[in-house]
């Protein structure tokens, strides 16, 4: 099993240029959740996804982010515009059930000047 | 808003020396404590999981323990290796689906030879 592979694994983009963010769940696994890392906030949830369909977006922190999941093996997180507050560690993980563990990818490291 | 709280920051020991990593939550209506462990550049992983009815749990050299009412974890951390070197983070169950989490922002730990 190749784990959660997430894409790009950096980004550097400048301000007000749209920025997708792409993520493959395991095989098999029926919720995916997006979460950011910054130093000033740690670890956040931005939204989870089951069986596709968004269950939960309220740690989206405005309009200008966007996530689909257009089947059960891609999922994109999209900015537009990006601004420099965006730059962060975006994570995808999923898991079977929503009873067990998540599993993490390596992360897509933004930066936005 | 639940608030998680991890302390000491960062951590660094010899090998052979038996740690305690602690963590605070603010409130303690909880599903669930999940402690996990992450490298540099790397995504996290899943190392122990706590329902709210248990006290504790274990896997090889690592015990974590649970106290609901007074709003705390450890993560105990036997005859610790270099290999051990990471950082351990703590998250709170936001719901019953158990990728719902609050994060700490976790305690970095090296252990040198």
């Amino acid at each position: 099993d190749a784990g959660v592979i997430q894409s790009p694994r950096h980004e550097v983009t400048e301000m007000g240029q749209e920025v997708t963010l792409r993520c493959k769940p395991i095989s098999g696994h029926d919720y995916l959740f997006w979460y950011r890392q910054t130093m000033m906030r740690g670890l956040e949830l931005l939204i989870y996804f089951n069986n596709n369909v968004p269950i939960d977006d309220s740690g989206m922190p405005e309009d200008r982010f966007s996530a689909k999941m257009p089947n059960a093996s891609f999922s994109t997180l999209k900015i537009q515009p990006s601004e420099p507050r965006d730059s962060a560690v975006y994570f995808c993980a999923s898991s079977f059930g929503g009873y067990s563990p998540l599993h993490f990818g390596n992360g897509t490291r933004l930066t936005v000047t | 808003k639940q608030e998680v709280t991890q302390i000491p920051a960062a951590l660094s020991v010899p090998e052979g020396e038996n740690l305690v990593l602690n963590c605070s939550f603010t409130d303690s209506a909880i599903y669930n404590l999940q402690w996990f462990r992450q490298d540099p550049g790397k995504g996290l992983t899943s190392l122990l999981l706590i329902q709210s009815s248990q006290r504790e749990q274990t896997s090889g050299r690592l015990n974590a323990s649970l106290d609901k009412s007074s709003g705390r974890s450890t993560l105990y951390i036997a005859a610790s290796q270099p290999g051990d070197s990471a950082t351990y983070l703590c998250a709170v169950g936001r719901g019953s689906t158990l990728g719902r989490l609050y994060f700490g922002r976790g305690t970095q730990l090296t252990v040198w030879p």
